[in-house]
């Protein structure tokens, strides 16, 4: 079973679209995350929820919404694609909000924005 | 703020040589320090990790790390690596009530035959 899956994998939208991202971890996790990997492969956080309320965000545009329906869910929305936004987003789950807990990964949604 | 840096950007090791990626960190307090590994196309996979304790950490895939604190560093180490290891390997500091993973830019290993 995948711990941490997220879809889709593969996003090509043309600018100006809405598109969303979802997340689901079956950890029993309290906290998950939304990262965003450049291509020059940094990896910066943009969210954090714990038990679905927000603990972080991390000057993201405000056209980035993530919803957390349940703590098992973290989807990320996002409006009005620019070509920027052309990265892979990464979810991951933690156990709990502290630092001395390790986070997993999904596989990653690779967007191109066109 | 905390911060991690690797000096290395690609490294390029021959088959059955040894290993070692440098991570340095800044951090104000006792840091939680990680390494995780990307293969390509792939999410991130956790190698080892340090919170407390013995400062040289066993991992995964016969990897080791050593947690050196006068250093600020957190060395990713193996005696012999394997062309599977081929990948981007990155280091990531934590810590205590604070709520995110900084992570460095990440070391490129390309391992030849």
């Amino acid at each position: 079973d995948t711990a941490v899956s997220q879809t889709p994998k593969y996003l090509v939208t043309q600018m100006g679209n809405d598109k969303s991202i979802k997340c689901e971890q079956n950890l029993g996790h309290d906290t998950m995350y939304w990262y965003k990997q450049d291509s020059k492969k940094f990896l910066k956080i943009m969210f954090s929820y714990n038990n679905k309320e927000l603990i972080i965000n991390e000057t993201v545009p405000n056209r980035f919404s993530p919803k957390s329906p349940d703590k098992a869910h973290l989807n990320l929305h996002i409006n009005s694609l620019e070509l920027g936004d052309s990265a892979v987003y990464f979810c991951a789950s933690s156990l709990r909000l502290t630092g001395n807990t390790e986070a997993f990964f999904g596989q990653g949604t690779r967007l191109t924005v066109v | 703020a905390q911060s991690v840096t690797q000096p290395d950007i690609h490294i390029t090791v021959s088959e059955g040589a040894s290993l070692e990626l440098r991570c340095n960190y800044s951090y104000g307090a006792t840091p939680y320090l990680f390494w995780y590994v990307q293969s390509p196309g792939q999410g991130l996979q956790l190698l080892l990790k340090y919170f407390s304790g013995d400062t040289l950490v066993q991992g995964i895939k016969g990897f080791e790390a050593e947690f050196k604190r006068s250093q600020s560093s957190f060395n990713l180490r193996k005696p012999s690596v394997h062309w599977s290891d081929a990948a981007e390997y990155f280091c990531a500091v934590g810590g205590g009530s604070n709520y995110k993973l900084t992570f460095g830019k990440g070391t490129l290993l390309t391992v030849n035959p």
